[in-house]
């Protein structure tokens, strides 16, 4: 039973490039999450989606594109990358039933770019 | 606007000693609340949650929680801390109405002294 796998673990780009983190569940679940983890601040939300082919944005969306186009996949683009997208990024998903928002995480993605 | 405040950013506990982790929020709708914890290159793991009745819910591990609605705190104990609760610890609120969505403290690290 994995759960949240997020590919690849870690990643170092230069300023610029591109790179697409994905995020794979598999426990039927509707809603998914991104999150970016930096000290002292603690997740902020980047983009979710609450279905197949739905996404919104977050708390800190710029710079960031998502897909959902199965429902077990939840992408995440940077399509040109800068030194202040250096995080940990988490995938998080939720069943969503009766209101019990339980999140469960992947380990997460280390990204730094230079 | 909706927060939740972690005062301590750090807390040192000597191993078999008492913990109590503070966390307070602000948020409009009744709250759920959640503890996570995150051990080192670890994604987040669902310590405990409170939707509604009993104010002192139990988690894993040994914690509970006492959500205080007077103070807007939900503050995770411990009554003897071990070694292997060295992580970091974040509490969050949500609303079944938000997508699911959380708010998150910054997060507190736990140290446990020998």
């Amino acid at each position: 039973n994995a759960g949240v796998t997020q590919t690849p673990k870690f990643r170092v780009l230069k300023t610029g490039q591109s790179m697409t983190l994905l995020c794979a569940q598999d426990m039927n679940h509707e809603y998914m999450y991104w999150y970016r983890q930096d000290p002292g601040m603690g997740l902020r939300l980047i983009h979710y989606s609450v279905g197949e082919g739905t996404t919104a944005k977050g708390e800190v969306p710029d710079g960031y594109n998502v897909s959902r186009l199965k429902k077990q996949n939840f992408l995440l683009g940077l399509e040109s990358a800068a030194p202040s997208q250096t995080s940990v990024y988490f995938c998080a998903s939720t069943g969503g039933v009766s209101g019990a928002n339980v999140l469960t995480f992947g380990a997460g993605s280390r990204l730094t770019v230079l | 606007a909706q927060s939740v405040t972690q005062p301590d950013i750090h807390i040192t506990v000597s191993e078999g000693a008492s913990l109590e982790l503070r966390c307070n929020y602000s948020y409009g709708a009744t709250p759920y609340l959640f503890w996570y914890v995150q051990s080192p290159g670890q994604g987040l793991q669902l310590l405990l949650k409170y939707f509604s009745g009993d104010t002192l819910v139990q988690g894993i591990k040994g914690f509970e929680a006492e959500f205080k609605r007077s103070q807007s705190s939900f503050n995770l104990r411990k009554p003897s801390v071990h070694w292997s609760d060295a992580a970091e610890y974040f509490c969050a609120v949500g609303a079944v109405d938000s997508n699911y969505q959380l708010i998150w403290g910054a997060g507190t690290k736990l140290i446990i002294k020998p």
